[in-house]
Parts: C-alpha cells; sequence; structure tokens
C-alpha cells in the first residue's frame, strides 16, 4: 500500500534557528496537505499544494512541492516557541480514491527558548 | 461556530464493553473520517463516510464500527474493546472527500483506555 514518509521523526532547534521537514511518498501524489498538531492539542491544517513544483509561503512557513509530486517540504524561518508541535503530511491514498488520506508520522518539533 | 464535537472526551473502559465515540459537525460537510494516534504511528484512518449511508473502511478498520444515518453524525462503535484499541481518537470532516477539497477539520480528540 502507499507509504508517506516524513524525516526527521524528532528535531530540537534554539529559538531563531531555521527547520525543515521532509515528506516522501511511494506514489505520485494529485496533492498534498500539511496539519500541524500542538501538544495536547488536534491536528490543524495548514495548506494543500497541488501543482508539481509549487511553492507557497505563509509568513516564516514555506512549502514545497516536488516536481514529480512525489515529496514534499515544510520550511520554517527563525522558528519561535509557538512553532512547537508536530508537523504532518498527508496524501491522497493511491489507487484512485480521494477518500483516504494517508499520514506520515509527524515531525516533533520543540524549541528552545 | 464552525466545529466537530466527540464525546466522550476521556474514557476508561473494560474488554467487552461495548462503547460509542460520538461525532457530530456542524458545518454541513459531506465527508467524515475517524482516526486513531498511537505514540511513534502517527494518525492512521479507522473508517470514513463520503455521504449519508456510505461508508468504506481505511487502513485500519479491524475491531470498529460505523455509521451515518444523518448528514452531521459519524458515530464510532467499538462492539468487543480490547487493550490494544487503547488510543487517542480523532474525527474529522470536509466538505467533500478529503483529498479533494483539503483542509480536514478535527475534533479534539477521545482518549479511550481499555483495561
Amino acid at each position: 500500500g502507499q507509504q508517506v514518509m516524513q524525516i526527521p521523526q524528532y528535531q530540537h532547534v534554539q529559538e531563531g534557528e531555521d527547520f525543515t521537514t521532509y515528506c516522501n511518498s511511494s506514489t505520485t501524489l494529485s496533492n498534498i496537505q500539511w496539519y500541524k498538531q500542538r501538544p495536547g492539542g488536534h491536528p490543524v491544517f495548514l495548506i494543500q499544494l497541488v501543482k508539481s513544483g509549487e511553492v507557497k509561503k505563509q509568513k516564516r512557513l514555506t512549502f514545497q512541492f516536488g516536481e514529480a509530486k512525489k515529496n514534499s517540504s515544510l520550511h520554517i524561518t527563525a522558528t519561535q516557541t509557538t512553532d512547537v508541535g508536530t508537523y504532518f503530511c498527508a496524501g491522497p491514498s493511491s489507487g484512485g480514491s480521494n477518500y483516504k488520506l494517508t499520514f506520515g508520522k509527524g515531525t516533533l518539533l520543540t524549541v528552545n527558548p | 461556530e464552525a466545529q466537530v464535537t466527540q464525546n466522550p472526551r476521556y474514557l476508561i473502559t473494560v474488554t467487552g464493553k461495548k462503547l460509542t465515540v460520538t461525532c457530530s459537525q456542524n458545518m454541513n460537510h459531506e465527508y467524515m473520517s475517524w482516526y486513531r494516534q498511537d505514540p511513534g504511528l502517527g494518525l492512521r484512518q479507522i473508517y470514513y463516510s463520503m455521504n449519508v449511508e456510505v461508508t468504506d473502511k481505511g487502513d485500519v478498520p479491524e475491531g470498529y464500527k460505523v455509521s451515518r444515518k444523518e448528514k452531521r453524525n459519524f458515530p464510532l462503535i467499538l462492539e468487543s474493546p480490547s487493550p490494544n484499541q487503547t488510543s487517542l481518537y480523532f474525527c474529522a470532516s470536509s466538505f467533500s472527500g478529503a483529498a479533494n477539497t483539503g483542509e480536514l477539520f478535527f475534533g479534539e480528540g477521545s482518549r479511550l483506555t481499555v483495561l
């Protein structure tokens, strides 16, 4: 079955450092979504990327979708303590179904103030 | 306020005692889904529903049942809970198929412990 892999599993940074998490799919994705889950909270949608090579920015967050639509990345510039949480990527299941969304295992980001 | 509401938020039960976790959304979403979250395993889809009376299995459906009799409600039923179903459960909804429109809205989560 389809696999969505994320690395790293954990990342600890000093406040002000940059952070990047990578997502790789075993199959080509029609789109990819990113979610953030604060400690003790629920996942919250950040963004969806659809086009090959797409780059989108949200303030200090930059999202990229690979040219082959099999990988994606989330980069945070100058991390803040409010960035703490687990970041998940998610892609539609292979086989044509647009109703099964497979999540990566997530990257847990901790920020030392 | 647009929201997905799950109940109960916390539950401790014993093996074999049937339980239902309710989920309700007030956004008129067609699509609803259940996920379980376990340490090191991320979010895994249990069941999903594309519309009323239309449901399908996710990646880990064993031991669970669902129903979708009304658009707003999507209860998760554990007929005979076992300790390996101890987990954090999330209900989520979106306007259309999750991968079509993006933006899954998640409930607050239900932490279930089966002894």
